[in-house]
């Protein structure tokens, strides 16, 4: 069963502008992830919060976590037409044991 | 590096036929994934290998699915007998064990049941 679920579900803006995207999630965690998946591929790790973390950024991508409202939120700026892809969040569980819980996804279209 | 190898990346087949995955994952990682992945969908865990034993299968489906993953590397996936239902994307994943919290996904088998 999914864990998390991502909101919005689709998401379309022009190139240049911020994509804001969120995830929800259930149960306590010890970290969260996001990763990309273009259409027909894998899926890429692109950045990882630990749950005693509030803010993280990587290059053009801003993740915040908010443990006490179980969400998260990953803020790309200055998107790009290759930004265009799935976005997903990962949850672990408490419990251990390297089992990760994927969201829904946010279908991100940046218009070039 | 290579990444994570699978094959074939895409399947069609008829109800009730069996068929089979490959996932061949980063050399020297010791854990490996595999995730069904349906339209619309996140990856939902079927089964995680520790080297070479199976320390998580709960989602995985036994009446149908089985899987392997011989001397801890390469892995197979199997369906037998395949229902209209299984049609989805297959992922496998690995990660090593100095960096478990990060998974590097191969490109997906897509099986389409007709």
């Amino acid at each position: 069963s999914q864990q998390g679920e991502e909101d919005p579900q689709a998401l379309s803006i022009q190139e240049g502008e911020n994509a804001t995207m969120n995830c929800s999630y259930k149960t306590s965690i010890n970290n969260l992830q996001w990763y990309r998946q273009n259409s027909g591929r894998g899926l890429v790790h692109l950045i990882l919060i630990r749950s005693n973390e509030r803010e993280k950024h990587s290059g053009r991508l801003r993740v915040t976590l908010d443990t006490s409202k179980k969400s998260s939120s990953l803020l790309i700026t200055a998107s790009r037409a290759a930004d265009t892809a799935s976005y997903f969040c990962a949850t672990d569980s408490l419990r251990g044991g390297n089992q990760f819980y994927f969201g829904t996804g946010t279908s991100l279209t940046v218009i070039p | 590096e290579a990444g994570v190898v699978q094959s074939p990346r895409y399947k069609i087949i008829e109800k009730k036929q069996p068929v089979a995955f490959w996932c061949n994952p980063i050399s020297g990682h010791n854990t490996l994934y595999w995730y069904l992945q349906n339209l619309g969908q996140g990856p939902e865990l079927l089964i995680r290998y520790e080297n070479e034993e199976a320390v998580d299968d709960s989602q995985l489906p036994k009446d149908r699915f089985s899987a392997e993953r011989l001397k801890g590397v390469d892995s197979t996936l199997k369906i037998q007998p395949a229902e209209l239902g299984d049609s989805a994307v297959y992922l496998c994943a690995s990660s090593s064990w100095d960096s478990k919290d990060t998974q590097y996904f191969g490109p997906g088998t897509r099986l389409t049941v007709l």
